[in-house]
């Protein structure tokens, strides 16, 4: 079958770094993206990763190792702001999305 | 542009009631997606569309129906609400180029009693 496993919470402080894992089994692979989910909002885009290594985009970057089924969020110089939900998909052979339950991250001053 | 939009941003039904979720979109995307999403769980497709009068069931596709008549519009019917169809429901659009990002809507609370 087909399942996203990540962290049901995590919790840092202020200013600090802090990296959310993912690991994914799915029936064939077409990158994995991240999503920022502030409470009682809709989710918005962070990152795509299809190739293995690292993508930065400002404070946050992500990993992937296909081989591994493993990808990785890392939020750097943490802000208070960043106290959300963060998702993680996994897209299929057919290009649907096949999402996880999310990790909810608090932000402590 | 105003991305997403999605009507109305809550309700509450009756059990055996009927409705109807709104969801259109103006950035010209061919794929659409209506996702619900349950507390604690992550989002399940409930059907897809891959362009005007085009449409298939995704994971959780019983009690629903969708039309797809325009590729601006998405509506979501419910049929004989279920206490089991509360939830969130988003919408979502992309342009279907495979590693681009869903634009989502901003939500429809369901409560059903």
């Amino acid at each position: 079958g087909q399942n996203i496993d990540q962290p049901t919470e995590m919790t840092a402080t202020e200013g600090a770094i802090v990296q959310i894992n993912c690991t994914y089994q799915t029936s064939g692979f077409n990158g994995l993206f991240w999503y920022q989910q502030h409470a009682g909002e809709a989710p918005t885009f962070l990152s795509y990763n299809v190739l293995d290594g690292l993508e930065e985009k400002g404070r946050f970057s992500s990993f992937l190792s296909r081989s591994k089924g493993y990808s990785y969020l890392l939020l750097k110089e943490l802000q208070m702001k960043d106290s959300a939900s963060y998702l993680c998909a996994a897209m299929d052979s057919n290009y649907q999305l096949i999402w996880g339950a999310g990790t909810k991250l608090i932000i402590k001053p | 542009n105003a991305g997403v939009t999605q009507t109305p941003k809550f309700r509450i039904l009756k059990i055996g009631q009927s409705m109807t979720l709104q969801c259109a979109q103006d950035m010209n995307h061919n794929y659409m997606y209506w996702y619900r999403q349950d507390p604690g769980m992550g989002l399940k497709l409930i059907y897809y569309s891959v362009g005007a009068g085009i449409t298939d069931k995704g994971e959780v596709p019983n009690g629903y129906n969708v039309s797809r008549s325009t590729t601006e519009d998405f509506p979501l019917r419910l049929e004989l609400a279920a206490p089991s169809q509360t939830s969130v429901y988003f919408c979502a659009s992309d342009s279907g180029e495979g590693g681009n990002e869903q634009f989502f809507g901003p939500g429809t609370r369901l409560t059903v009693l």
